[in-house]
């Protein structure tokens, strides 16, 4: 079992619509919950970060968290064409190795979302 | 200059020679990581540091030699690399070793190998 998945893409929106990003995750000791965007041949931006089960909203993102079904998601309304990009959700997880306690982001494979005008 | 910095952007280099990439974080972090991403493959974590400690050798090969001299820079050295370690590769940096509240990405060196 891929320990970060999420939802096959690619995803095709058009403007003004809301696109819809899910992930789940396997470690239940995750703490913490991200979605990065890509641009092609860029590197990944944060643009959300999520600690707690509920609802978290900034701007045009919101992003949700249910720990209990270790799930994670990304709306986003009022699609634009300038969202067009991959977007990775990754997650947080303590880990040991070495003697050493220390976090590990690991990253699903990425949604392609496609906004058309 | 702000951020994470990499350099070079692009580097094509032949199988039996030896380059290195750079990175460097104006955060004032403490934790520092190298990714790889190559086409259709999740990101993919090659080492950590913490507190220029290494904690983390993702089962990379010798041929990737990391160093971390303090906890503002972080090196790759390349030597005698395969056509497949052409990607992406991408320095990051968090806060300290919990990496609780993300990472912040470099711009990332292309790497091709021919």
């Amino acid at each position: 079992q891929k320990e970060v998945e999420q939802n096959s893409g690619p995803l095709s929106v058009p403007e003004g619509a809301i696109a819809s990003l899910n992930c789940t995750y396997s470690d239940r000791v995750s703490q913490s919950f991200f979605w990065y965007r890509q641009y092609s041949g860029k590197s990944p931006e944060l643009i959300m970060s999520i600690y707690s089960n509920g609802d978290k909203e900034d701007g045009r993102f919101t992003a949700q968290l249910n720990k209990a079904s270790q799930y994670v998601s990304l709306l986003i309304r009022d699609s634009q064409p300038s969202d067009s990009a991959t977007y990775l959700c990754a997650v947080n997880h303590p880990t040991y190795a070495g003697g050493t306690s220390y976090g590990k982001l690991t990253f699903g494979q990425g949604t392609i979302l496609t906004v058309h005008p | 200059e702000t951020g994470v910095t990499q350099t070079p952007r692009h580097l094509v280099m032949g199988m039996t020679n030896k380059k290195s990439l750079k990175c460097e974080q104006h955060l004032g972090h403490n934790a520092m990581y190298w990714y790889k991403q190559s086409a259709k493959k999740p990101l993919e974590l090659m080492f950590v540091y913490n507190f220029k400690e290494q904690t983390e050798n993702n089962s990379v090969p010798s041929r990737f030699s990391p160093e971390c001299p303090n906890s503002s820079h972080l090196f790759l050295h390349l030597h005698t690399l395969q056509p497949e370690d052409s990607a992406l590769y991408l320095c990051a940096s968090s806060q300290d070793g919990t990496g609780f509240y993300g990472y912040t990405f470099g711009s990332g060196t292309r790497l091709t190998v021919v």
